[in-house]
């Protein structure tokens, strides 16, 4: 099993639609991590959590909200999708003080 | 404005040979980097890193080396393999700790001809 599970692994979603994607670790980690891969860029954070109270923005967060439920579970929302949310999303933890990250496998997410 | 740019999209290596591929930073905050490897369909998985106070950092096949007067590393893989055909992400950081603070490059697509 994997250690950062994503669900789900592909999306097709119609403009204006909300949606969540969700991730769960069992690493134990308490950093998580949401990230969004357009063709031709590298990564860029979207949101990221230190433990369940702290929520922090990364580059990207317009348009985009997020849950921590648990420890071991963070969601991503987009409350109204639009086309240029169409990317790869991936999930990542980390540990304390660790820059090594490791990722989910991602979800394609298609707005049309 | 990129801070971390990987400037070949692709490269192409013939099996056995040496494959390098470059990265290059103008933060010269950035105190750790870390090269990920991936494959498709498959998300990013950390490959090796190196810290600032180092100019090398060796792992098997893979090398990294860091010039920081140049602001440039490099990755080596000696022997290049067909499983080493992937997308290889560069990243710096300059948070001290925890992946907020990594900064990726756009990727170079490494494929290793037989």
């Amino acid at each position: 099993d994997a250690d950062v599970t994503q669900t789900p692994r592909n999306r097709i979603t119609k403009t204006g639609k909300r949606i969540m994607l969700e991730c769960s670790q069992t690493k134990g980690h308490d950093r998580m991590y949401w990230y969004r891969q357009d063709p031709g860029l590298g990564l860029r954070l979207i949101y990221y959590s230190f433990d369940v109270k702290d929520i922090n923005k990364g580059e990207i967060s317009d348009g985009y909200s997020v849950s921590r439920q648990a420890q071991a579970k963070f969601s991503l929302s987009l409350e109204s999708a639009i086309p240029n949310q169409t990317a790869l999303y991936f999930c990542a933890t980390s540990g304390l003080d660790r820059e090594e990250a490791f990722f989910g496998q991602g979800t394609r997410l298609t707005v049309v | 404005d990129q801070q971390v740019k990987q400037n070949s999209p692709s490269l192409s290596v013939q099996e056995g040979r040496i494959s390098i591929l470059n990265c290059d930073y103008t933060n010269s905050m950035f105190d750790y980097f870390l090269w990920y490897k991936k494959y498709p369909a498959e998300g990013p998985t950390f490959l090796i890193s190196i810290s600032s106070i180092k100019d090398k950092n060796e792992d098997g096949r893979f090398t990294v080396f860091l010039n920081k007067s140049a602001k440039h590393l490099s990755l080596h893989i000696v022997p290049s393999q067909p499983g080493d055909s992937a997308v290889y992400f560069c990243a710096a950081s300059d948070s001290g700790g925890g992946a907020d603070g990594l900064t990726f490059g756009k990727g170079t697509h490494l494929i290793i001809q037989p």
